[in-house]
């Protein structure tokens, strides 16, 4: 079975500008979550929707946003990228379990 | 608030074995998790505790004390693959996504 995956891997964006990631689950898995990682640190909680429903958000800006499809394939949607905002934003699916199962990430560079 | 605490970096010799301690603080608890992320790589499960005690899992084994609100994760026969960042990772609640630690390097050295 293919694992989680993310497009794209590498994204340099200025300033200002909107930006959209994008995460497709594990086949059967209807829980994604989205997580900022910035270097040195660890995962940070932005998003979680299952079944289409946002079930959680973690404390960032109205910026962000993100939505789920009904084949559970999910975007997180940036908006005014600002210099903060470079990471590596990762997304996580699981069968409502315990274990999480990461994509490989994109890597955002706002310049 | 909730708060996951590790140590940032620990070395040690191949072939050794190495403790990583983690202490949290978290409004619920319902389990504590193991990651591991080598450079340049997403995080990769290892391991979860939900009852006190130990559980192992080939080299690798983790403690959980609820009662102590402390876990740790202790990996044997170190190998220079090993060399990688740590997160300790708590769910709060059922079907809540984690709360991580901000990691812990370990590097392994000849």
């Amino acid at each position: 079975d293919a694992g989680v995956t993310q497009s794209p891997t590498h994204l340099i964006k200025t300033r200002g500008q909107q930006v959209t990631l994008r995460c497709s689950p594990i086949s059967g898995h209807k829980s994604v979550s989205w997580y900022q990682q910035v270097l040195g640190q660890g995962p940070q909680f932005i998003f979680q929707y299952y079944e289409k429903e946002e079930r959680g958000r973690g404390n960032f800006p109205d910026r962000f946003s993100a939505r789920q499809f009904p084949n559970y394939s999910s975007e997180l949607n940036v908006n005014a990228l600002l210099l903060g905002d470079s990471a590596l934003y990762l997304c996580a699916s699981s069968l409502d379990s315990y274990e999480q199962y990461f994509g490989p990430g994109t890597r955002l560079t706002v310049t | 608030g909730q708060s996951l605490e590790q140590p940032s970096e620990v070395t040690a010799v191949e072939g050794a074995i190495v403790q990583i301690n983690c202490t949290y603080q978290t409004s619920g608890f319902y389990g504590l998790s193991w990651y591991q992320q080598h450079d340049g790589g997403a995080p990769t499960f290892l391991s979860y505790n939900a009852l006190d005690g130990l559980e192992e899992t080939g080299r690798f084994s983790s403690f959980l004390s609820r009662s102590d609100s402390y876990g740790y994760l202790l990996l044997q026969e170190l190998q220079m693959k090993d060399s990688a960042s740590y997160f300790c990772a708590v769910r709060t609640s059922g079907n809540t996504p984690l709360v991580f630690g901000k990691g812990t390097r370990l590097s392994v050295i000849a």
